[in-house]
């Protein structure tokens, strides 16, 4: 498809486990973002890149959260040890340029990871 | 800091009526971007309109307007002839050139569409 695509789908640790989301923006797309979103509540910005470099990194809670994009396509978010209060849905977006406040956000079906 | 209010109730309207979701923002920018997002409860985010802070017409996509007041830092949507298929979160969310567009979001609006 042409959107953006996340796996896995729906994702159960128990405490203390690693855990890798995946995104796979649209192809073509510059920018990449992360986003945590609680129940019930807006998403949450977590970290953004531009191609492969990682630009902002400021909204990461914890150094148990690191991101990355090797490529420039593809990117992963990782989260080590994780802790109940990780629990939330996981959203990546994408949109087609590196500047410019104009450009829509692309978002993919997230990520709800759910730590027992 | 940049701030995105919502702060209605859930909100119901009649089936072909028309509904304004309220949105406020705070920022000292001067170049910056409002959003409007909806999300179903299958859980994808969806674009639905974009106004820049410099642009003197208020936008439109279809059913859609976004009433953009800038002195009152207001950027409301306005869906026209609901549908059942607009019962969703509706989320506002505004964007800094300087703070590399990454989106801050309020924290939603509940719109129920009544048949």
């Amino acid at each position: 498809g042409a959107g953006v695509s996340q796996s896995p789908r729906y994702k159960v640790a128990k405490r203390g486990q690693d855990v890798a989301l995946r995104c796979d923006p649209i192809s073509g797309h510059v920018s990449l973002f992360w986003y945590q979103q609680a129940l019930g509540q807006g998403p949450e910005f977590l970290t953004y890149f531009q191609n492969e470099a990682q630009l902002d990194k400021s909204g990461l809670p914890s150094d148990r959260f690191f991101a990355e994009r090797p490529e420039g396509s593809v990117s992963t978010l990782k989260i080590q040890r994780t802790q109940q209060e990780d629990s939330a849905v996981y959203l990546c977006a994408s949109s087609l340029t590196g500047t410019g406040v104009d450009q829509p956000q692309h978002f993919g079906d997230g990520t709800r990871l759910s730590i027992l | 800091a940049q701030k995105i209010t919502q702060t209605q109730p859930g909100m119901f309207v009649q089936e072909k009526e028309a509904v304004t979701l309220d949105c406020t923002y705070d920022t000292s920018d001067q170049s910056y971007g409002l959003f409007w997002y909806k999300q179903p409860s299958s859980g994808e985010m969806i674009f639905l309109i974009y106004q820049g802070s410099y642009d003197e017409q208020n936008a439109t996509e279809g059913r859609y307007s976004l009433n953009f007041q800038k002195a009152r830092k207001s950027a409301n949507l306005v869906i026209s002839a609901s549908q059942l298929g607009d019962s969703a979160m509706y989320f506002c969310a505004m964007s800094l050139l300087r703070a590399n567009s990454k989106l801050t979001f309020g924290k939603g609006i509940t719109l129920s569409v009544r048949p």
